[in-house]
């Protein structure tokens, strides 16, 4: 199956500064990559997705960057805020089974 | 509109007793999925459903049962339960996108 890994597992950044979490995946047939935002006591809430065939999407302070040669995709946060404190987690679709195969999890503090 | 909805949100049971775990959808999505959440783990799947009236075991499908009652219901059941299953457990529906339940904290002692 799918491995996932996501590096690094906790991340801390000064108010204002980029943070940046990266994730590699092993199955060159996946071609859906989310990222999943979670807050304290909630369900993951999707932030950004980006498809195979597109290498960068942008949405307002957050970007995601994706490498199908290397097999790696990142999340940019730009100016970061204290809201966004939360754990971020990317994960894989490999193919259209609607299956999706996540990273362990980034937990990133904005210290204010 | 609600999206996914699970109960409970917390639940104590001791170790052999069964429970069932309830979700529903309001989003009229094919997919249906169980996910738990462990610390330092992510997000691992139990089951999922592709559409009504089938179920595949995902990546750690043992000591648990599923139910697709209907397209907007998915059931999870721990017939037996055991201290290793204590656990966040998610259940979410997806067509184009994966939407999350709030999920239910169990704890078993």
């Amino acid at each position: 199956g799918e491995n996932v890994e996501q590096h690094p597992s906790t991340l801390s950044v000064q108010e204002g500064d980029s943070a940046v979490i990266k994730c590699t995946y092993s199955d060159s047939a996946s071609n859906y990559f989310p990222w999943y935002k979670q807050e304290l006591g909630k369900g993951p809430q999707l932030i950004i997705d980006i498809r195979s065939n597109v290498g960068e999407k942008k949405d307002q302070r957050i970007a995601v960057t994706l490498n199908k040669t290397a097999k790696h995709f990142s999340l940019h946060i730009t100016e970061t805020q204290p809201e966004d404190s939360a754990v971020y987690f990317c994960s894989v679709e490999l193919g259209s089974n609607y299956k999706l195969t996540f990273g362990k999890g980034t937990l990133l503090t904005v210290n204010p | 509109n609600a999206g996914v909805t699970q109960t409970p949100k917390f639940q104590v049971l001791k170790t052999g007793q069964s429970m069932t775990l309830q979700c529903a959808q309001d989003m009229n999505h094919n997919s249906m999925y169980w996910y738990r959440q462990d610390p330092g783990m992510g997000l691992r799947l139990i089951y999922y459903s592709a559409s009504e009236g089938t179920t595949d075991k995902g990546e750690v499908p043992n000591g648990y049962n599923v139910s697709r009652l209907n397209k907007r219901e998915f059931s999870l059941r721990l017939e037996s339960a055991a201290p290793s299953q204590t656990s966040v457990y998610f259940c979410a529906s997806m067509r184009t996108e994966a939407f999350f339940g709030q999920g239910t904290r169990l704890t078993v002692v």
